[in-house]
C-alpha cells in the first residue's frame, strides 16, 4: 500500500526567507501524481503545486518549487520569500495511476515569523 | 477555475438526526467523487469513492450505513450521515475529478458537523 510521511509536524521560517518541508512515500507503482496542498484557517484546500513522476524536470509556481527525486521517493517543497499569508497547515499527497484515489501526509504546519 | 461548491458549510444538530451534505461540481463533470472526514489538527482520511450511477466505495472502517452516498448526476454527489451521534461530529470535505490524469482534484469548502 502506498504511504505518504511528513516527518515534520511544524516549522517556522522568518518572513521573506527560505523555508522546505519534507515528504517521503512509498509505491511500487511507476507512474503516479504527487501534490503539495495548503490549508490555511479556513480549511479550504488549495493545491500549490504538482508534479508528474515521469517527468524528471521538477515543477515550479512562482515562490513554490518542489526538490523531486524519483528514486529516493522524495518529494519535498520550497517556499521561497515567505510571506504571513503562506501560514497554513501544508499537506503532501500522493495519486496513483491505478486508481484516483488521493493518500495524504499528516501535514506540516507551517508558521511564518513576521 | 473549476469550482465545487458544497453546501451546508456548518450544521448543528441533535443527536439522532440524519445529516445531508451537498457537494456539487458547478462548472464541469465530475466522473469521481470524494469524501473525507477531517479530524481537528489531522489530515484528510478518505471516506468514500463515488461515481455517477453506481454504489459507492467505502474505505476500511467506514460504515456504509452510517454514511449513505448517493451520486445521482456527474455534478452532483451526497452525503447522509444517518442517525447522528456526537462521535460524529468533525470537518466533512468533498472533492470532484474532472478527468484522470494530470488533473487535480477540485475540493469543496467543507462542511463543519456539530452534533449535541
Amino acid at each position: 500500500a502506498q504511504t505518504v510521511t511528513q516527518s515534520q509536524p511544524e516549522m517556522s521560517v522568518q518572513e521573506a526567507e527560505t523555508v522546505t518541508l519534507s515528504c517521503t512515500y512509498d509505491t511500487s507503482e511507476s507512474d503516479y501524481y504527487l501534490f503539495w496542498y495548503k490549508q490555511p484557517p479556513s480549511r479550504q484546500m488549495i493545491l500549490v503545486i504538482r508534479q508528474e513522476a515521469y517527468k524528471q524536470q521538477n515543477a515550479t509556481e512562482n515562490r513554490f518549487s518542489v526538490n523531486f527525486q524519483k528514486a529516493a521517493k522524495s518529494f519535498s517543497l520550497k517556499i521561497s520569500d515567505s510571506q504571513l499569508g503562506d501560514a497554513a497547515m501544508y499537506f503532501c499527497a500522493y495519486r496513483g495511476n491505478r486508481d484516483d484515489k488521493i493518500i495524504f501526509g499528516k501535514g506540516t504546519r507551517l508558521h511564518i515569523l513576521p | 477555475g473549476a469550482v465545487v461548491s458544497q453546501h451546508p458549510s456548518r450544521v448543528i444538530c441533535k443527536s439522532g438526526t440524519s445529516v445531508k451534505i451537498e457537494c456539487r461540481s458547478l462548472d464541469f463533470q465530475a466522473t469521481t467523487m470524494f469524501w473525507y472526514r477531517q479530524f481537528p489538527k489531522q489530515s484528510l482520511m478518505l471516506m468514500a469513492t463515488s461515481n455517477e450511477g453506481s454504489k459507492a466505495t467505502y474505505e476500511q472502517g467506514v460504515e456504509k450505513d452510517k454514511f449513505l452516498i448517493n451520486h445521482a448526476s456527474l455534478t452532483l454527489s451526497t452525503l447522509t450521515v444517518t442517525s447522528a451521534h456526537p462521535e460524529d461530529s468533525s470537518f466533512y470535505i468533498c472533492s470532484a475529478l474532472e478527468n484522470r490524469g494530470t488533473q487535480p482534484q477540485h475540493f469543496g469548502d467543507g462542511t463543519r458537523l456539530s452534533i449535541l
